[in-house]
């Protein structure tokens, strides 16, 4: 059964870095692309980042780009969130999630089939 | 967000409701629906034309017309209580968006 598991969250001050994990098992990581996604206290999901599954393209929302990158290690089956400069606005729980496309003749639907269970980040000023 | 929902809907026990997205990337691209529930990981209820995820029960089932796409509960149940949103291509930045989301009362 596919799973994700996101790890690293913590209390960081506002300026300062930190590097969340998610890790993957039953499925092969390099296979598919890999999202971030994010929702602050009491608030929607937003989408944040996405690496595709050949590592070779991402995509950053506009919140985050310039600060935040993501990478792999298809050897550990782990993709990374690297924030740097957070603010006290990425203060959220970050969800990793798997990414599926379904293509038929009238039209192509991205979806997201499993997530893990996020990780709170809190930033303090 | 380039694809929008109504912000909350009600829905009487057992009646059927209606939850939709609107977004002009709609027209080429299904959304895909997400329930979440407080404290709880968004878990897919439903995707494309017509897809459920195993395990999610029938009384869920979406549609796209034009540019707005509709999940719908028929025999709303008090467990469906939860936030919804929907998810698709956006032309407008990002690859990728969330609608705001539409929380569901089950009265």
């Amino acid at each position: 059964q596919e799973q994700l598991e996101e790890s690293g969250g913590g209390v960081v001050q506002s300026g300062k870095s930190l590097r969340l994990s998610c890790d993957a098992s039953g499925f092969t990581s390099t296979s598919f692309t890999i999202h971030w996604v994010r929702q602050a206290p009491g608030r929607g999901l937003e989408w944040v980042a996405l690496q595709s599954s050949d590592g070779l393209s991402d995509h950053f929302a506009e919140s985050v780009k310039g600060r935040f990158s993501v990478s792999r290690d298809g050897s550990k089956n782990t993709f990374y969130l690297q924030m740097n400069g957070l603010r006290g606005e990425d203060t959220a729980v970050y969800f990793c999630a798997r990414e599926m496309l379904e293509i038929t003749p009238i039209a192509w639907g991205y979806y997201l089939d499993s997530w893990g269970r996020g990780t709170l980040v809190t930033v303090s000023s | 967000s380039a694809v929008t929902q109504d912000p909350a809907v009600s829905v009487a026990l057992g009646q059927t409701v209606t939850i939709t997205c609107q977004g002009e990337s709609l027209r080429g691209y299904y959304a895909s629906w997400y329930q979440q529930k407080p404290g709880q990981a968004p878990l897919l209820v439903f995707h494309g034309r017509n897809s459920r995820p195993s395990g999610i029960p029938g009384r869920f089932s979406g549609s796209t017309s034009g540019n707005t796409a509709s999940l719908t509960i028929t025999g709303a149940r008090a467990e469906d209580e939860a936030d919804y949103y929907c998810f698709s291509r956006d032309f407008t930045g990002s690859p990728v968006t969330f609608g705001g989301g539409t929380k569901l009362t089950v009265l």
